[in-house]
């Protein structure tokens, strides 16, 4: 079974610019989330999907970001316009349907530096 | 809201030594509790998982954590640590019916050869 899978796995870009994350979550999983961690700071929630329909975004820092899950398969999380403090590891995980019963399966992340 | 507090950012120790990462949470409720880790270039993953039942749960690779709850900890811990055990540690809960997880700042554990 394929893993969580996120692209790219490093950007660098400058203040101002736009930046689109792509999670692939493991096929049958309904549930997707993208966390991310500042550094030396916690793995913070942004938000969670069921299929295509967003569930909770209470952790989306501004309007400046943009999730989207269309179809309910892969999702993106688009920056724009990106800031000094966007800066950070951006997680996606997905779960089974249902209620998390236990695991979480994350993605190796994708790194974000702005300039 | 919840929390969740790991007190030892970075913890060196030499093979064979003995492990106890912390970890405290604030949350007056049930809680399903996690610990998390992430080896070098590699997916965080799952080490081991309390939802009830027996507060001593055992995971892979010979890690162990107990749950106390009358001080809202899950520490989490391993008898003899290898050089390959070198790697980030994250606490995490997460409220019953709920699907946020909420999780801690890390702990960095260099075990040296």
């Amino acid at each position: 079974e394929a893993g969580v899978t996120q692209f790219p796995s490093h950007s660098v870009i400058e203040k101002g610019q736009t930046v689109t994350l792509r999670c692939d979550p493991i096929s049958g999983h309904d549930n997707l989330y993208w966390y991310r961690r500042v550094m030396g700071k916690e793995i913070k929630f942004l938000l969670h999907f069921v299929k295509e329909s967003k569930q909770d975004e209470s952790g989306m820092p501004n309007n400046r970001f943009l999730a989207e899950r269309t179809g309910g398969t892969y999702s993106t999380l688009k920056v724009q316009p990106a800031e000094l403090e966007d800066s950070g590891v951006y997680f996606c995980a997905s779960s089974r349907p249902g209620l998390p019963t236990g695991e979480l399966f994350f993605g190796e992340g994708s790194r974000l530096t702005v300039l | 809201a919840q929390s969740v507090s790991q007190h030892n950012h970075h913890v060196i120790l030499s093979e064979a030594a003995s492990l106890e990462l912390g970890c405290n949470y604030s949350y007056g409720g049930t809680v399903n509790l996690f610990w998390y880790v992430q080896y070098p270039g590699q997916h965080l993953q799952l080490l081991l998982k309390y939802f009830s039942g027996d507060p001593l749960v055992k995971g892979i690779k010979g890690f162990e954590a107990e749950f106390i709850k009358s001080k809202f900890s899950f520490n989490l811990r391993k008898p003899s640590v290898q050089w390959s055990d070198t790697a980030e540690y994250f606490c995490a809960v997460n409220v019953p019916g709920t699907y946020k997880y909420i999780f801690g700042t890390g702990t960095r554990l260099k075990v040296l050869a």
